[in-house]
C-alpha cells in the first residue's frame, strides 16, 4: 500500500505556481520522497526527489518539513503542459532491503493547470 | 538508446493467445522494474530484476504471467493464454541502482487490449 497521502485534485492557473501537498507521516529514516508525473498517454516522468533536506532542479522545487512527515512540489511557473497526475511516493533506497527500491504508486493528484 | 524502450506500442490480441512484450533498458541499468495500469487505476507493481535475476516477483497477478531477463539488458513479460482483464498499459522501467545514482525512469508503455 501506498504511504501517502494527496488530495485528488487541484487546479492552478497558468503563470502561476503550483503548490502539491503530501502527507507521509509514517517516513522511516531509509526513506526518501519521490515525486512523479504522469502525463496523459505517457509513462511516469521523473521530476525530483529528496531525503531531508529541500531540493531544486529544473522542473520543480521540493520542499520537505523537518520532521519529514510532509513535503510540497512546487511547480514556479506552471503551464498547459503540466497538466498531469502527479504522485508523490515514499521509496526505501537500501539496496538490501526487501521492497528493492521499487516504487508504490498510490492515486496522485490530478492538477489542471487552466489559462 | 537513450531512455527505456518497450515493444511493441500496441498490441491486440484474442483472448487466449500468448504474448510476449519486450523493454531494453537504458544501457548499463541493472535494476529493471515491470508494472501494469489497467484503464483509469494505478501502476501496479509486477517484478523486479536485478541483473539476470528476479528477487521479487511478488506482483504478478497469475501463473500465466511470467518474465524473463537476459544479457543483463532485454527483458521480455510473457502471458499465456490472455483474458480480457489483461488488458492495460504495461511499463518496464530501469535505474543504475548503486545506492547513490538511482533514480527509476520509464518507458513509454506496451498497449495491451485482449478482444
Amino acid at each position: 500500500d501506498a504511504k501517502t497521502t494527496q488530495p485528488p485534485s487541484m487546479d492552478c492557473a497558468e503563470g502561476r505556481a503550483a503548490n502539491l501537498p503530501c502527507n507521509h507521516s509514517t517516513i522511516s529514516g531509509n526513506e526518501y520522497v519521490y515525486w512523479y508525473r504522469q502525463i496523459h498517454s505517457q509513462g511516469p516522468q521523473y521530476i525530483i526527489h529528496g531525503l531531508k533536506n529541500n531540493e531544486t532542479n529544473e522542473m520543480a522545487s521540493l520542499i520537505i518539513t523537518e520532521d519529514r512527515k510532509s513535503s510540497t512540489l512546487i511547480l514556479p511557473h506552471a503551464t498547459l503542459r503540466d497538466t498531469a497526475v502527479y504522485y508523490c511516493i515514499v521509496r526505501d533506497i537500501n539496496a538490501g532491503g526487501t521492497s528493492y527500491g521499487k516504487l508504490t504508486f498510490g492515486q496522485g493528484t490530478i492538477l489542471t493547470v487552466h489559462p | 538508446g537513450a531512455g527505456v524502450s518497450q515493444s511493441p506500442s500496441n498490441k491486440v490480441t484474442e483472448k487466449g493467445k500468448d504474448v510476449e512484450l519486450r523493454c531494453d533498458p537504458i544501457s548499463g541499468h541493472t535494476a529493471l522494474y515491470w508494472y501494469r495500469q489497467s484503464l483509469g487505476q494505478g501502476l501496479e507493481f509486477l517484478i523486479y530484476f536485478q541483473g539476470n535475476s528476479a528477487p521479487d516477483k511478488s506482483g504478478l497477478p497469475s501463473d500465466r504471467f511470467s518474465a524473463e531477463r537476459t544479457g543483463g539488458s532485454v527483458s521480455t513479460l510473457t502471458i499465456q493464454r490472455t483474458q480480457q482483464e489483461d488488458s492495460a498499459v504495461y511499463l518496464c522501467a530501469s535505474s543504475l541502482w548503486t545506492g547513490i545514482e538511482n533514480t527509476i525512469y520509464f518507458g513509454e508503455g506496451s498497449w495491451l487490449t485482449v478482444v
